[in-house]
């Protein structure tokens, strides 16, 4: 079954590098997505992954994927304080159209 | 352009009234889905339209809940009759094509009491 789970709550610095870790289930999921969500409004795609890939950059996002160990991560460099939202983790399998979604988790920027 | 809208941003309803929930999607969008987070858990899917049709509605908990999209556009989400365990919040999100990124709308919170 698919199931898609991470921390719930993470504080960091502004300044300092924050990493939200996920583990997921399914060994058959194509996409993995980080999903930002900022207070009041909805969820927005920050950037998602192949399976095939192990690390994707994007500016200061940095998705790290182990599929062995079925271990997702997102590491923002220079936490800013505009960081601050719930980020959710999930996966799909291609050609099924439903996301699996993992908890959220609460990244609180201290300034 | 317009993103993907939810009507209403709250509801507060009783245990055993209705409440229908509507979502507008990107407009060109002929895909629809629902998903739901309830009491801060994962968001789960709950179903999937194509233009007016269902695609997958394996994610629906229970006949308490009825979607309908008809004519493609706007889609509504009935919930008769509501039960506490319904309180949460529903996500509408929108694609292009199937294999597209879903837009997710802010949400319609809503309580049963």
């Amino acid at each position: 079954g698919e199931d898609v789970e991470q921390s719930l709550f993470l504080s960091v610095r502004e300044g300092d590098s924050s990493v939200i870790n996920c583990t997921y289930t399914d060994s058959s999921s194509t996409y993995l997505y980080w999903y930002k969500q900022e207070p009041g409004a909805g969820l927005q795609l920050l950037t998602y992954i192949f399976s095939n890939m192990d690390m994707k950059q994007d500016q200061r996002l940095t998705v790290l994927l182990n599929k062995k160990d079925k271990h997702l991560s997102l590491r923002i460099a220079d936490t800013q304080t505009g960081d601050s939202a719930i980020y959710f983790c999930a996966e799909s399998i291609q050609g099924y159209q439903k996301v699996t979604f993992g908890t959220g988790t609460k990244l609180q920027v201290i300034p | 352009e317009a993103g993907v809208t939810q009507f209403p941003s709250h509801s507060v309803i009783e245990k055993g009234q209705t409440v229908t929930l509507r979502c507008d999607p990107i407009s060109g969008h002929d895909n629809l889905y629902w998903y739901r987070r309830v009491m801060g858990k994962e968001i789960k899917f709950l179903l999937h339209f194509v233009k007016e049709s269902k695609q997958d509605e394996s994610g629906m908990p229970n006949n308490r809940f009825l979607a309908e999209r008809t004519g493609g556009t706007y889609s509504t989400l009935k919930v008769q009759p509501a039960e506490l365990e319904d309180s949460g919040v529903y996500f509408c999100a929108s694609s292009q094509d199937w294999q597209g990124e879903q837009y997710f709308g802010p949400g319609t919170r809503l309580t049963v009491t």
